[in-house]
């Protein structure tokens, strides 16, 4: 079955650790999105990719890093420089033109303790 | 710049009632604007979307949402509500422009309560 996975689905994590949340798709799709959902905020973009070996920040890009290494791949590491990191984190993947659907994974609970 | 509002963060009806959720964009071009559901713990899966062609747009469960561009509306709608529409509905409009491809910006949210 096609479709997007992202693990694990809960995390726990201490203040100071940085901590890394996977991506996979197998739709052969070239774009790649994080986003992070918070109560009442709806969805906001940390980072996305459009090619392999290439991504832009978005809109709260700082304390979050990413790879796009493989096509298939977007891993997100929430580093110790992330004020804030407790949030559900939704990665999703498109064929990247502005009329595309984006195909969203199942999410990832991070809690910092 | 784009922007998105959805109007109610929380939206109750009665089983069978009508289902009428609001979004509105701001857009200096004609948009891009997509409906997705999220029930709880879990991913966002597309109910429809508009992008060409005819304005009333018929997605799944039977949802359906009309694009006025005088009102730069996109308001979603069912005639007949189930318990099992009872989840959170996100507005959202692609942004143009060849920096920006594929790149969505989200409203809010509503949450949308079934009461049998």
């Amino acid at each position: 079955d096609g479709g997007i996975t992202q693990s694990p689905k809960y995390l726990f994590r201490k203040e100071g650790q940085n901590v890394t949340l996977s991506c996979e798709q197998n739709l052969n799709h070239d774009a790649m999105y994080w986003y992070r959902q918070d109560p009442g905020q709806g969805l906001r973009l940390i980072y996305y990719s459009q090619i392999v070996n290439d991504f832009q920040k978005g809109d709260i890009a700082e304390g979050y890093s990413v790879s796009r290494e493989k096509k298939e791949s977007f891993p997100l590491t929430v580093t110790s420089a992330q004020k804030n990191p407790t949030a559900f984190y939704l990665c999703a993947s498109s064929l990247a033109g502005s009329t595309d659907t984006q195909y969203f994974g199942p999410g990832t609970r991070l809690t910092v303790l | 710049a784009q922007s998105v509002t959805q109007l109610g963060s929380h939206v109750s009806v009665s089983e069978g009632a009508l289902v009428l959720l609001r979004c509105n964009y701001s857009s200096s071009v004609p948009p891009y604007l997509f409906w997705y559901v999220q029930y709880p713990n879990q991913g966002l899966q597309l109910l429809l979307k508009y992008t060409t062609g005819a304005t009333l747009v018929k997605g799944i469960n039977g949802f359906e949402a009309e694009f006025k561009k005088s009102e730069t509306s996109f308001h979603l709608t069912k005639p007949s509500a189930h318990m099992s529409d009872a989840a959170e509905y996100f507005c959202a409009v692609s942004l143009h422009g060849s920096s920006n491809t594929g790149k969505l910006i989200f409203g809010q949210g509503t949450t949308l309560q079934v009461k049998p």
